[in-house]
């Protein structure tokens, strides 16, 4: 199975700052076909699902603000905030879709300082 | 836009079989390019992916290493939905059970959620 591992597991940043979220997969998960790298990015606030932001880990999903962002190559990802507002506080996944099973990153908890 | 509503109960006896069903709006179930998973979440396991069912000429079922044996998860064409059955539950299995479609060439979507405790 491909393991997917988020750093930090925490972290904290002020209004109007810049958040950055790290994962690494133990395996290539870009498909040479449509040269594309399988990996989301979600938000989940308490008592909702996962809430798409990223796919083919850069594209933003519809309606998702420009100040997210994803990046990554080979198997290290990033998904940044910029310009942090108070809704964005929350728990962020990454996931690979490349190969079943499917898996999912430990979580990163965002909280606003 | 596609749309996943869940429906089934929240209380599950050990030894017993849950079930979970999801509805699809936006969306058919045999479509090409589109796969039909279930994911898990608890705090002991973080969001654990169950299995999925897919459409290419025919159907194409596969299930995690952890559950396979006792689950099984059947699409409905006629109904437009899809199914999730686990049996011999324990309080292990104490988890929100979410569907979800998702693909290399379709995006991901998820169903609202469906908290399952299982307690005699």
């Amino acid at each position: 199975d491909i393991v997917m591992t988020q750093s930090p597991d925490s972290l904290a940043v002020s209004l109007g700052e810049r958040a950055t979220i790290n994962c690494k997969s133990s395996q290539s998960v870009f498909h040479v076909s449509d040269n594309r790298h399988y990996v989301a990015w979600y938000r989940q606030r308490p008592g909702q699902p996962p809430k798409l932001l990223i796919y083919w880990s850069s594209t933003r999903e519809s309606g998702v603000p420009d100040r997210v962002s994803g990046s990554g190559s080979a198997t290290d990802f990033t998904l940044t905030i910029s310009s942090l507002q108070a809704e964005d506080a929350a728990v962020y996944y990454c996931q690979q879709y490349y190969d079943a099973p499917y898996t999912f990153g430990q979580g990163t908890k965002l909280e606003i300082k | 836009q596609v749309q996943l509503q869940q429906s089934g109960p929240g209380l599950v006896k050990p030894s017993q079989t849950l079930s979970i069903t999801c509805a699809i709006s936006g969306d058919s179930v045999s479509s090409n390019i589109a796969a039909w998973s279930w994911i898990r979440q608890s705090p002991s396991r973080g969001l654990e992916w169950l299995g999925r069912a897919y459409f290419r000429s025919k159907w194409f079922i596969d299930y995690a290493v952890s559950v396979k044996g006792r689950i099984t998860i059947n699409p409905d064409t006629s109904r437009n939905q899809f199914s999730l059955h686990l049996n011999s539950v324990s309080p292990e299995d104490t988890a929100t059970y979410y569907c979800a479609r998702g693909s290399h060439r379709s995006s991901w979507v998820w169903g609202q959620g469906s908290l399952v405790t299982v307690s005699s």
